[in-house]
């Protein structure tokens, strides 16, 4: 089974800052890595698929990069609306994976 | 627009089964371009995959909890199923159903998900 490590697991920034997240998996899974925003009590939102692929509708501030087994996702500018939970997910051979994800608060 | 709706009791009893089922509308169950998963999320925890199916029947489980899954697919009514047997408290979670796009296999459509407590 392939692990993800995602660090912090909180952080707390300004509006306006750069927020970046990061993800490790256990093993090489190439470019197989998709992040979400989850909010309270809501389903969770697709922002970036294969690593770098911002979904059709999601604003630019949201980026991913990486590949083989790291990989990193950021916020560009903070935004008060982007209180949130951010979790990332890998697929290797049909079986997939969550990271533990990452509570962004405002300072 | 795609739209993904749980549905299946809110409370079960230990030792006992979890059925959900997914009644997906605005779309055909049946595209080749598609998966269709479980997740789950205890509360104040993260997400846990449970499971996917393909429309031809294809089922592909988490390891931690093959013993206990068994995912379905009913094109005639374009839905699929959850099956979870020998629930534990460990179990209590909010249950989503989700499409899975067959290429980078992202979550894109989510259902707004169901709480099932397991307790007696």
């Amino acid at each position: 089974d392939i692990q993800m490590t995602q660090s912090p697991s909180s952080l707390s920034a300004s509006v306006g800052d750069r927020v970046t997240i990061t993800c490790q998996a256990s093993q090489d899974i190439s470019n197989y890595l998709n992040w979400y925003q989850q909010k309270p009590g809501k389903a969770p939102k697709l922002l970036i698929y294969d690593a770098s692929n911002l979904e059709t509708g999601v604003p630019s501030r949201f980026s991913g990069s990486g590949s083989g087994t790291d990989f990193t996702f950021t916020i560009s500018s903070l935004q008060p609306e982007d209180i949130a939970t951010y979790y990332c997910q890998q697929y290797d051979n049909l079986e997939l994976t969550f990271g533990g994800g990452t509570k962004v608060e405002i300072k | 627009q795609l739209q993904l709706q749980e549905s299946g009791p809110g409370l079960v009893k230990p030792s006992e089964t979890l059925s959900l089922t997914c009644t997906v509308s605005g779309g055909s169950i049946s595209s080749s371009s598609y998966y269709w998963g479980w997740i789950r999320q205890p509360p104040g925890k993260g997400l846990e995959w449970i499971g996917s199916i393909y429309y031809s029947g294809s089922t592909y489980y988490n390891p931690s909890l093959k013993s206990r899954v068994t995912i379905s697919v009913d094109t005639s009514k374009n839905q699929f199923s959850l099956k979870l047997s020998s629930v534990t408290a460990a179990d209590t979670a909010v249950y989503y159903c989700a499409r899975i796009r067959a290429t980078a296999m992202p979550f894109d459509y989510w259902g707004q998900g169901t709480l099932v407590t397991v307790s007696s």
